[in-house]
């Protein structure tokens, strides 16, 4: 089956650090989203991209739907406390299957 | 304004026992999914639904069933636990198949012991 590859698998920074975080895949997406988890609660959905080179940004946040449409990057400036959790990146082939494809995640720390 | 609700939140169970964990949603999405969440593993399918009275197997459906009575309702059960079983698991529901992504539940934390 499909897999995802995300990087870093943790990542700890300095308040005020930026954050790169990416996800690769062995085959082609046809939308890539990114959830965060906070820590007791379930993932919630950040950003969705639907476009080959999409660049999508929510407030501080910036992902992007990789040319090849194996990989997709997120993007975190100015962190801040409350940044901290697990960021999971998905993958869904709309005209094949159903579901999505979640990478293992990338548990982020960050030190005030 | 509920959203996606799984209940219980917290469980004890000895090897052995059954329970359901049960999945409500009050968007009247049509596909609803159930994950189970383990350190470094992130969050592996169990079993799916893509409409009332369908079920369909997942990634790790091994030791579980499923239900969809109901559009609103998705259960999950562990007919006899195991240590293994030991996990957090997520419900999840969309529209459709389409990206919109998925809007999860806040999880149920099951010990087996």
């Amino acid at each position: 089956g499909q897999q995802l590859n995300q990087s870093p698998q943790s990542m700890f920074i300095q308040e005020g650090e930026d954050v790169s975080m990416n996800c690769t895949s062995s085959s082609i997406f046809n939308t890539w989203l990114w959830y965060k988890q906070d820590p007791g609660e379930g993932p919630v959905l950040l950003i969705a991209l639907y476009k080959a080179g999409e660049l999508t940004s929510n407030g501080r946040l910036t992902a992007q739907f990789g040319i090849t449409r194996k990989d997709s990057f997120l993007n975190i400036s100015a962190s801040i406390p409350s940044d901290v959790g697990i960021y999971f990146c998905a993958g869904q082939n709309q005209g094949g299957s159903e579901k999505l494809v979640f990478g293992k995640g990338t548990k982020l720390t960050v030190n005030p | 304004n509920a959203g996606v609700t799984q209940t219980p939140k917290f469980r004890v169970l000895k090897t052995g026992q059954s329970m359901t964990l049960l999945c409500a949603q009050d968007m009247n999405h049509e596909y609803m999914y159930w994950y189970r969440q383990d350190p470094g593993m992130g969050l592996r399918l169990i079993h799916y639904s893509v409409g009332e009275g369908t079920t369909a197997k997942g990634e790790v459906p091994d030791g579980y069933n499923v239900s969809r009575l109901k559009k609103q309702n998705f259960l999950l059960g562990l007919e006899s636990a195991a240590p293994s079983q030991t996990s957090v698991y997520f419900c999840a529901s969309s529209p459709t198949h389409r990206g919109y992504g998925y809007t999860f539940g806040s999880g149920t934390r099951l010990t087996v012991v």
